[in-house]
């Protein structure tokens, strides 16, 4: 079965922009979870979305949202883009009972 | 406050011997631990999981090893592979917070043929 499919998988954008990520879970998975990773602090847990609702949000700032849609597929945005937020985005589907978590390959995004 | 931590940044091993990678947690709330071995660029891929009922799970060459008084957990992989190079994670969720991963800062491993 197809896996979890994040676009774009790179993407370079100007500080202040504001940029949209998106994200297929596998099919029948209604959680999805966002990840940030940088070299200094690691993974970090953004949000996770169950049957379009935001059930979890991790301690980031309003800049960083999203959206789930009826057939699973989310979307984040982040406005007013600053150089600190050049990252691997990485998100991660699963039924949504707390385990099978499979993550897609991610979305490098870099801030100039 | 770091609830997951990975001490060792970095593990060397000669190939067919045993790797040993650890983790400790601070939140004992934590009820559910996974290990994923990541590539530079890539997403996180599965390896093994454990719940806090048991004390170790076996997949093949992986066997996970839980100490719950020690907040402690360990990947035991055997034989070890050039092929398991990589970076390993170990991440914890608590049932009250489902979807909510918190990983550890990772332990590359360097398996030598």
């Amino acid at each position: 079965k197809a896996g979890v499919t994040q676009t774009p998988r790179y993407l370079i954008k100007t500080r202040g922009q504001q940029v949209t990520l998106s994200c297929s879970p596998i099919s029948g998975h209604r959680s999805v979870s966002w990840y940030q990773q940088t070299p200094g602090q690691g993974l970090q847990f953004l949000f996770e979305y169950f049957s379009e609702t935001q059930r979890n949000k991790g301690n980031f700032p309003g800049r960083f949202s999203g959206r789930q849609f009826s057939n699973s597929r989310s979307e984040m945005n982040v406005s007013t883009l600053e150089l600190g937020d050049s990252a691997l985005y990485l998100c991660a589907s699963s039924l949504g009972s707390g385990e099978g978590y499979t993550f897609g390959s991610g979305t490098r995004l870099t801030v100039v | 406050d770091q609830q997951v931590k990975q001490n060792s940044p970095s593990l060397s091993v000669q190939e067919g011997r045993i790797s040993i990678l650890n983790c400790d947690y601070t939140n004992s709330m934590f009820d559910y631990f996974l290990w994923y071995k990541k590539y530079p660029a890539e997403g996180p891929t599965f390896l093994i999981s454990i719940s806090s009922i048991k004390d170790k799970n076996e997949d093949g060459r992986f066997t996970v090893f839980l100490n719950k008084s020690a907040k402690h957990l360990s990947l035991h992989i055997v034989p070890s592979q050039p092929g398991d190079s990589a970076v390993y994670f170990c991440a914890a969720s608590a049932s009250g917070n489902t979807g909510k991963l918190i990983f550890g800062q990772g332990t590359t491993l360097q398996v030598k043929p």
